[in-house]
């Protein structure tokens, strides 16, 4: 079993449409957990920073985090197709230069 | 803020070839940078981590003498791939964090690199 899962998909919805992205996770020392996005043959940027269990929202971003069940997901409220792109869960067992460990993506497409 | 950079963008070499491509800082110290290289269609797997001043540590699996790590200063840090193959064909992204960051890493755009 790989230590993060993550359906690659590709997800497609309406333009306007909540998605939900989700990733398990097998080692139940990771502590932090990180949303990245990014776009075709760019670097990944960060979108959202959570640590331990808990909610996050920031603007129409909402992290969640459910280590009892090794669970995340990330909610994207009134997409829009600028919101097209693949979706990275990450995360880590300590802060600082404890190394990330990465999903495997999901691409996203907000269809207008 | 928090601003990384990589040069070349994307490179296209012949076969036993060397390539260097640099990741820079360029709004921050960067006390540590780590290297990425990313196949089409999946994952970020992280190749080394390096600490300003130190070697590299590298990850199971990856070719030290192959894929040359150098962070000589607290804005630069460079990858050579040594005499590429095919197979070295892929998208390579640094990321970056110090003490300005915090916790958290900063990617650079990547580096497309192609072998002939």
């Amino acid at each position: 079993q790989k230590e993060v899962e993550q359906d690659p998909g590709p997800l497609s919805v309406p333009e306007g449409a909540i998605v939900s992205l989700n990733c398990t996770y097998s080692n139940s020392a990771f502590q932090y957990f990180m949303w990245y996005r990014q776009y075709s043959r760019k670097g990944p940027e960060l979108l959202m920073y959570t640590y331990s269990s808990g909610n996050k929202e920031d603007g129409r971003f909402t992290a969640q985090v459910d280590k009892s069940s090794k669970y995340i997901s990330l909610f994207i409220r009134d997409s829009q197709p600028s919101d097209s792109a693949t979706y990275l869960c990450a995360m880590r067992r300590n802060s600082g230069n404890t190394p990330l460990v990465f999903g495997k993506g999901t691409r996203l497409s907000v269809i207008a | 803020g928090a601003v990384v950079s990589q040069h070349p963008s994307w490179v296209i070499c012949k076969s036993g070839t060397s390539v260097k491509i640099e990741c820079r800082s360029l709004d921050f110290q960067a006390t540590t940078m780590f290297w990425y290289r990313q196949f089409p269609k999946q994952s970020l797997m992280l190749m080394a981590t390096s600490n300003e001043g130190s070697k590299a540590t590298y990850e199971q699996g990856v070719e030290k003498d192959k894929f040359l790590i150098n962070h000589a200063s607290l804005t630069l840090s460079t990858l050579t791939v040594t005499s590429a193959h095919p197979e070295d064909s892929s998208f390579y992204i640094c990321s970056a964090r110090g003490a300005m960051t915090g916790d958290e890493q900063y990617f650079g755009p990547g580096t497309r690199l192609t072998v002939t």
